[in-house]
C-alpha cells in the first residue's frame, strides 16, 4: 500500500514568515500533484511535478520533487492572509489513482 | 468551459438507505474518479473509471459501486448506508489518467447519515 506523510498537519504563522511542507513516502511516484482546497469546496490543482530533481515555481510558492520521485516539498515565502487554506500533496503511482497525504491546515495571521 | 459538476450538493440520508451521486465532467475529459473524504482518514480512493470501465477501485466494501455512461457521466451508488458513511464525496475528471496532468475536482456531494 503506498502511503504519503505530509507535515506538519497544522502551521500557523505570520504574514510575512517563510514555510515549508513536506511530503514523504518509501514509494516511487510517476507525478508528486500539490492541491489547494477551501472549506465546501473540492482540491484545486496548483502544479504537477514529474521528474526526480524538478523544482517548479507559482509566485511566492516554489514546489521541488525529490531526486529519487519519493518525496516533495512546499515552500511559501512571505506568506500572505490569503494563502490560508488545506495543503495537499497527492501521488500518482503505477494503480493510476491518487494517493493523498492527510493535508496541512496553513494560518496566515495578519 | 464548464467544470467538473456533482449532484447533489448535500444529502441527507438515514441508516440502511441507499443513495446515488452524480458527477459530469469536464466536455472532453474521459476519465472520472471518486474520492471519500473525512477529517479523520483524509481523502481515500474509492474507484475509476474511463471509458465506462472501471480500471481501478480502493479499498471500500461492495456496499460502494459506480458506473460511467458513454457520455463520460459518472454515477457512484452506496447502498446500506451506515453512519461512518458521513463525508464529502469528491469526483475528479482528467482527459486520461497517469499522464501527470493533474485532476480537475468538483465541489463534492456532503452526504450525512443520520
Amino acid at each position: 500500500t503506498q502511503l504519503l506523510e505530509q507535515s506538519p498537519q497544522f502551521l500557523s504563522i505570520q504574514e510575512g514568515e517563510n514555510l515549508t511542507v513536506y511530503c514523504n513516502s518509501s514509494s516511487v511516484f510517476s507525478s508528486l500533484q500539490w492541491y489547494r482546497q477551501e472549506p465546501g469546496e473540492g482540491p484545486v490543482l496548483l502544479v504537477t511535478v514529474v521528474t526526480g530533481g524538478e523544482v517548479k515555481k507559482l509566485k511566492r510558492l516554489t514546489f521541488q520533487f525529490g531526486d529519487a520521485r519519493k518525496d516533495s516539498s512546499l515552500h511559501i515565502t512571505a506568506a500572505q492572509p490569503g494563502d490560508t487554506g488545506l495543503y495537499l500533496c497527492a501521488g500518482e503511482g503505477g494503480a493510476q489513482k491518487l494517493v493523498f497525504g492527510q493535508g496541512t491546515r496553513l494560518t496566515i495571521n495578519p | 468551459k464548464a467544470g467538473v459538476t456533482q449532484t447533489p450538493r448535500y444529502l441527507i440520508k438515514t441508516r440502511g438507505q441507499q443513495v446515488t451521486l452524480s458527477c459530469s465532467p469536464i466536455s472532453g475529459h474521459r476519465s472520472v474518479s471518486w474520492y471519500q473524504q473525512t477529517p479523520g482518514q483524509g481523502l481515500q480512493f474509492l474507484f475509476e473509471y474511463f471509458s465506462e470501465t472501471q480500471r481501478n477501485k480502493g479499498n471500500f466494501p461492495g456496499r460502494f459501486s459506480g458506473r460511467q455512461f458513454s457520455n463520460s457521466r459518472s454515477e457512484m451508488n452506496v447502498s446500506t448506508l451506515e453512519l461512518g458513511d458521513s463525508a464529502l464525496y469528491l469526483c475528479a475528471s482528467s482527459p486520461i489518467p497517469g499522464q501527470g496532468r493533474g485532476y480537475t475536482f468538483g465541489s463534492g456531494t456532503r452526504l450525512t447519515v443520520v
